[in-house]
């Protein structure tokens, strides 16, 4: 595709639960952001990978926070035990190399009830 | 203090004016610097960047940076109704880490 996707788009799941979230890259792209998003906020940095490996997961809230980009193109972001403060929306971003122009995808907006 | 700070607005102006939104930042070593724009319910677009202190000019847009002060602006001129969004500064350390303000709300009335 032309762009960075993400999907689902939006994802509704109970207090507890586990959920994947899915960012699929630029073709080409090797550097990927992952970034949350609440209500009149900034996008607030989780993790950032160059290939395959967490160049800097420093912005990851917890442990029950994970990401992996096994093959160095799409990534997953997995969320264990998920929590009310966990509603927001999940942004991912990808660049041709680390530190150039970030191109954000749409969005996952995760709601936990 | 908050690493990169942005006054929250909304910063309201005619259409046609010059609109001046501003940016401070806490790590002396930030070196690369970005003006997202992000209109309501949809994803950051990048209007532009600048790595160096001095004024960058794209089209309407113009960016500033004194990393002395940890200052960094965007000024918008002939401002669009078009133009209303919200603007994010962002700044990146050498370890690519990206640091977003809380961004400014800014209205152009036709």
């Amino acid at each position: 595709g032309a762009g960075v996707s993400q999907t689902p788009s939006n994802k509704v799941t109970e207090k507890g639960k586990y959920v994947e979230l899915r960012c699929d890259p630029i073709s080409g792209h090797t550097a990927l952001y992952w970034y949350r998003q609440s209500l009149g906020q900034g996008p607030e940095f989780l993790i950032y990978f160059q290939g395959t490996g967490a160049a800097d997961d420093s912005g990851l809230p917890n442990d029950r926070f994970f990401a992996v980009r096994p093959e160095g193109s799409v990534s997953t972001l997995k969320i264990q035990r998920t929590e009310r403060g966990d509603s927001a929306v999940y942004l991912c971003a990808s660049s041709l190399i680390q530190g150039e122009t970030q191109y954000f995808g749409p969005g996952t907006r995760l709601l936990v009830l | 203090q908050k690493e990169v700070e942005q006054n929250s607005g909304p910063l309201s102006v005619p259409e046609g004016a010059i609109a001046s939104l501003n940016c401070t930042y806490s790590d002396r070593g930030s070196q690369s610097f970005f003006w997202y724009r992000q209109y309501s319910g949809k994803s950051p677009e990048l209007i532009m960047f600048i790595y160096s202190n001095g004024d960058k000019e794209d089209g309407r847009f113009t960016a500033q940076l004194n990393k002395a002060s940890q200052y960094v602006s965007l000024l918008i001129r002939d401002s669009q109704p078009s133009d209303s969004a919200t603007y994010l500064c962002a700044v990146s350390t050498g370890g690519f880490k990206t640091i977003f303000g809380a961004g400014t709300r800014l209205f152009v009335k036709a």
